[in-house]
């Protein structure tokens, strides 16, 4: 059972280029969300999805954009990357509130971002 | 809004000291609670979650009791161990909301 898997691992952009972060997931979740995480900042969330072809803005949203065309997938866009978004990127994924609130989120391991 | 407040790390301890890491919430409701960890390269994990006032969630020697009266969820091991070391987060989450809250994390290490 992969869970929630992240692509790539690590990347390294130069200032300006673009790139997409993919996020899987095989438990038939309908929530899934991308955070960053930034020493001292705690978790950051970006962007999350309620359902297939749905998606809304977080706390930090500026800069990226998202997509979700199939229920199983979130991919996480930025079209300009710029030094500030250097950060390690986590797509998470949960059930819905209809079952449950309890529902707790599972977590991919990262995408590491480095902009120079 | 929604938060969740934990004690600031890191918290250093000796192998088997007894560990408390503070967490208190402000939510409307009744909402669930949570704590993750998150081991160094990995992503957060569920540790234990409590669903209810008086509940008490445990994991691998880990326990909290969810108290309503004092909106409290500390999480506390009796003997930690050198593998505990990690970052740990509390966390919440509504009925009524699509996203979690999530506190900033406390570091924790334990020495041999």
């Amino acid at each position: 059972n992969a869970g929630v898997t992240q692509t790539p691992k690590f990347r390294v952009l130069k200032t300006g280029q673009s790139m997409t972060l993919l996020c899987a997931q095989d438990m038939n979740h309908e929530y899934m969300y991308w955070y960053r995480q930034d020493p001292g900042m705690g978790l950051r969330l970006i962007h999350y999805s309620v359902g297939e072809g749905t998606t809304a803005k977080g706390e930090v949203p500026d800069g990226y954009n998202v997509s979700r065309l199939k229920k199983q997938n979130f991919l996480l866009g930025l079209e300009s990357a710029a030094p500030s978004q250097t950060s390690v990127y986590f797509c998470a994924s949960s059930h819905s509130r209809d079952r449950g609130p309890d529902s707790p989120l599972h977590f991919g391991n990262g995408t590491r971002l480095t902009v120079t | 809004g929604d938060s969740v407040t934990q004690m600031e790390g890191p918290v250093t301890l000796s192998e088997e000291a007894f560990l408390t890491i503070n967490c208190t919430y402000t939510a409307t409701g009744y909402p669930s609670l949570f704590w993750y960890v998150q081991y160094p390269g990995e992503g957060l994990q569920l540790l234990l979650k409590a669903t209810k006032a008086d509940d008490k969630g445990s994991n691998k020697g880990f326990e909290a009791t969810y108290r309503k009266e004092t909106t409290s969820f500390h999480l506390e091991k009796g003997s930690v161990q050198v593998s505990d070391s990690a970052v740990y987060f509390c966390a919440l989450r509504r009925g009524g909301s699509y996203i979690p809250t999530f506190g900033r994390g406390t570091s924790l290490i334990v020495h041999p």
